[in-house]
């Protein structure tokens, strides 16, 4: 299984400011997603994080409001940008290999952002 | 994807075998059901998953109806760390092209194991 560390852990933060949330593998690994999970609710797909191209967004989020980088094949970041208390949620990043017909995802902890 | 059917909630007492439904009348034939579960103020942790034949690991069962419209995944003997959400997902898992793995994630089953 993958080993995700995802920096910081949790963060305050003041509205209209950004936040960058990095998101790094044990391994090498061909896909990267980035979730949304507002408090009490389900996860919700942002992304999907490309390397060396533009990332994949999901219906009802654009990118400037959540650049996505992918370097490489072991790091991420996820941006949440001019924040308001809406965007108060926990982020996680996920890792998955395309490679292989019965592939699961592994998931990071979680950056738990609070807007004020 | 096709869309999962879950009961919000499910009590258990410890040490009893738990078993969480699943509906998925609308599955296609190239799609698994996976099962993951978060517990709090975790990241989802993956279970098991399978196709059409019933599944078994060190952690549950995941038992698929011949019409593969439903599933129950099968925790033998819960402990009371066994309380979470648990997720079924449906999705292709194809190895190259076209599907991109991605899950999407309905609103589960919480899950209280009872002392």
């Amino acid at each position: 299984s993958a080993v995700i560390s995802q920096k910081p852990s949790r963060d305050i933060c003041q509205r209209g400011t950004s936040l960058t949330i990095q998101c790094q593998v044990d391994s090498q690994v061909t896909m990267m997603f980035w979730y949304r999970q507002q408090p009490g609710q389900s996860l919700t797909l942002i992304a999907t994080a490309n390397q060396g191209s533009e990332a994949t967004y999901e219906s009802g989020f654009v990118i400037d409001k959540f650049p996505i980088s992918r370097p490489n094949l072991t790091f991420s970041t996820l941006t949440v940008s001019n924040m308001s208390p809406e965007d108060s949620s926990i982020y996680l990043c996920s890792v998955a290999d395309r490679e292989g017909v019965n592939t699961e995802a592994f998931f990071g902890q979680g950056t738990r952002l609070t807007v004020v | 994807d096709a869309k999962t059917t879950q009961p919000p909630s499910m009590d258990c007492a410890e040490g009893r075998a738990a078993n969480l439904p699943c509906n998925h009348s609308t599955i296609s034939g190239n799609e698994y059901v996976y099962w993951y579960r978060q517990i709090h103020s975790q990241g989802p942790q993956y279970i098991i998953h399978g196709l059409k034949n019933n599944e078994t690991n060190e952690m549950a069962s995941l038992i698929i109806t011949e019409d593969r419209k439903s599933s129950t995944l099968i925790l033998p003997h819960a402990t009371l760390r066994d309380t979470a959400v648990y997720y079924c997902i449906v999705r292709v898992a194809q190895k190259y092209g076209g599907a991109t793995n991605k899950l999407i994630f309905g609103t589960g089953t919480l899950l209280a194991v009872q002392p």
